[in-house]
């Protein structure tokens, strides 16, 4: 079955750059869908990261674009995640995910990335 | 920006109960909304996409549906495994946006 995980460092420090991976297991990233990334502040609700189309095109929540940038290498099947100048409110569980006509069907387990020097 | 305002925050409920849980977009937008259920310590889970279409395993107690603006999902005959929070999503020109979440408690 398709499973997605999630990697990357646990500790960044203030105003660096969180790097995180997706690895995918059981599809091929270049057949399609877009895949995305989803994160949640501690004891706060879900937020849209950014969004991108097997091809490498790629969207972003406004209130982060600026920051964030995705990627893909299809020949590895991972996709990622670069956010820059991080500060504590980056601090939060980051997740990737598949979507599925427009609603994310097949997640990763999440990763605790927090910020802090 | 379409707005998404969920409701209720928090909701108490008994075995057995039939529950609603509502997501209101601040205009007219289509019907790719989905829901999803969300436990402590884990990844959320995907219940109905496309306003009304059932996910794959969803127990059929999950129902969704759309009136206007307002789309809806109900969980009948509230099993123990149910207490959890609830979030809708909704899609619209390149951006994915989230409720702000519903707890079930008992």
């Amino acid at each position: 079955q398709v499973q997605l995980q999630e990697s990357g460092p646990r500790l960044v420090k203030p105003a660096e750059t969180l790097s995180l991976t997706c690895s995918v297991s059981g599809y091929s990233i270049k057949n399609g869908f877009y895949w995305g990334w989803i994160r949640q502040s501690p004891g706060q609700g879900l937020e849209w990261i950014g969004s991108m189309y097997h091809s490498g095109s790629s969207h972003y929540n406004a209130s982060l674009k600026s920051r964030v940038t995705l990627s893909v290498d299809t020949s590895k099947n991972q996709f990622f995640l670069r956010l820059t100048s991080v500060t504590a409110a980056d601090t939060a569980v980051y997740y990737c995910a598949r979507d599925f006509s427009y609603a994310f069907d097949i997640w990763g387990q999440g990763t605790v990335v927090t910020v802090s020097s | 920006d379409i707005q998404m305002t969920q409701s209720p925050s928090t909701l108490s409920a008994s075995v057995g109960d039939t529950v609603t849980i509502t997501c209101r977009a601040s205009r007219s937008i289509s019907n790719w909304l989905a829901w999803y259920q969300q436990k402590p310590g884990k990844a959320p889970h995907l219940l109905i996409y496309k306003a009304s279409s059932l996910e794959s395993g969803v127990p059929s107690r999950f129902s969704g549906s759309v009136s206007g603006t307002e789309f809806t999902l109900t969980i009948s005959s509230l099993q123990p495994d149910d207490f959890a929070t609830y979030y809708c999503q909704h899609y619209d020109d390149y951006t994915w946006t989230f409720g702000q979440g519903t707890k079930v408690e008992i």
